[in-house]
């Protein structure tokens, strides 16, 4: 089975901060990697992304994806309390889904 | 539309019991997936279905586990009998593909299982 793998698994910093989230794979047929945020309920859609060094934002969150070294990266900047979550990511292949163990991301006041 | 809806929301059962799980995807999606997710290990995809055939169980756990969908707007995910091990939140989640791809996944609220 193709694995994701995130780093860290969680991760504590102050309201301010800057954070980076890491994603890697293995997959056959790549299609897509997509990037979900999970408070308490169901993941929530942040970014998907297909080609490599095309940086994807929204506000604060930023993404990019690199296919040769198959990896991916998420910012957040000026980190919030809000921010607080698991975040997860997820390979798309030819036909599935699969998402790596999440980073539980706490953003203190 | 009112996104993917699953119920029950939270299910409390007895070890031995027969559980069901339903899903009704957004209209037009032809993707729908379930999800396990616990502490221990994450969201585990189970299966998924394509235009209403399931195309990869591989992720299901064992025989106890069975998946339908008899149309495009309703799915199932039972688990004859249960056991304490099953308790978990499972997601079921649809997309529309593209190409014959997966797009993006739109989860459901999740149903909330404890097998006692």
């Amino acid at each position: 089975e193709d694995k994701v793998v995130q780093s860290p698994l969680s991760l504590v910093v102050h309201e301010g901060d800057t954070v980076t989230l890491n994603c890697s794979y293995e997959v056959t047929n790549f299609r897509s990697l997509l990037w979900y945020k999970q408070e308490k309920k169901a993941p929530t859609f942040l970014f998907m992304l297909t080609s490599s060094g095309i940086e994807k934002k929204s506000g604060r969150l930023s993404s990019i994806l690199d296919k040769k070294e198959l990896f991916s990266i998420l910012n957040i900047t000026a980190t919030q309390t809000g921010d607080s979550a698991i975040y997860l990511c997820a390979r798309g292949n030819n036909n599935d889904m699969r998402f790596g163990a999440g980073t539980r991301l706490t953003v203190k006041p | 539309d009112a996104g993917v809806i699953q119920s029950p929301r939270h299910e409390v059962t007895e070890m031995g019991q027969e559980v069901t799980l339903r899903c009704k995807p957004i209209s037009g999606h032809d993707y729908l997936f379930w999800y396990r997710q616990t502490m221990m290990r994450g969201l585990e995809l189970l299966i998924y279905f394509n235009n209403n055939v399931p195309i990869d169980d591989s992720g299901m756990p064992e025989d106890r586990f069975s998946a339908k969908m008899p149309n495009a707007s309703f799915s199932t995910l039972k688990i004859q009998p249960s056991e304490p091990r099953d308790s978990a939140v499972y997601f079921c989640a649809s997309t529309r593909g593209t190409g014959g791809i997966p797009g993006e996944l739109f989860f459901g609220e999740g149903s909330r299982l404890t097998v006692l």
